[in-house]
């Protein structure tokens, strides 16, 4: 069964400072992984999805990496803003169309 | 508005009652996925559908639960004779091919 982790759980860190989100799956045969931004009380809003085969995925400010053999996966995010405080999930799927595992989250606090 | 739409936002009811919840998709996706999330936690995966077909339920989804996309578009999750453990967010998201965009989850606090 796979499970998804995510450590720290909470984070907190001046603005301006570059941000490192760690996930970790137990089972390295996954199709692809997805990180998801989330606000209190809010659904999810997607990030990035980067396929098994690919190392990496960069959008804006963010980069995510892939080490499915290690089974981990980092998020960056590039010079913290305040507007970054929010929850950041991982999740993985087995195959094509599949169903996501997620992780617990790690809570991100950036001070002004 | 393209995005995966969900109604109501939030639901109070006592314990006991029924209760339904929508979820539209984004047009043309053919899959659609429900999710549990309490407080604190990720979400949990509850089902999913491939057009009208329902492929997939977790151990999760007791007999009290359940879940219909009548004609491949939209889809409802209801829930029989409600109990407090009840009480969680329940997210929808859909996909044409790998991604999945999620919609803005209905809160659900049962009394």
């Amino acid at each position: 069964k796979q499970e998804v982790t995510q450590i720290p759980a909470a984070l907190s860190v001046p603005e301006g400072e570059n941000l490192v989100l760690n996930c970790s799956f137990t089972d390295s045969a996954i199709y692809n992984l997805q990180w998801f931004r989330q606000d209190p009380g809010k659904g999810l809003t997607s990030l990035l999805l980067i396929q098994s085969s690919q190392r990496e995925q960069t959008s804006g400010r963010l980069n995510a990496s892939l080490d499915k053999s290690s089974g981990r996966s980092t998020l960056y995010i590039a010079a913290s803003q305040p507007g970054d405080s929010a929850t950041y999930l991982c999740a993985v799927s087995g195959a094509a169309g599949n169903k996501l595992t997620f992780g617990g989250g790690t809570r991100v606090l950036v001070k002004p | 508005d393209t995005g995966v739409s969900q109604d109501p936002r939030h639901k109070i009811t006592k314990r006991g009652q029924n209760v339904t919840f929508r979820c539209d998709p984004i047009s043309e996706h053919n899959r659609l996925y429900w999710y549990r999330q309490t407080l604190g936690q990720g979400p949990e995966f509850l089902t999913y559908f491939q057009n009208e077909a329902q492929l997939e339920k977790s151990r999760l989804l007791s007999d009290r639960f359940s879940a219909e996309r009548p004609k491949g578009s939209f889809s409802t999750l209801e829930i029989q004779r409600t109990e407090q453990g009840d009480s969680a967010m329940y997210l929808c998201a859909s996909s044409l091919n790998n991604e999945q965009y999620f919609g803005p989850g209905t809160r659900l606090t049962v009394t």
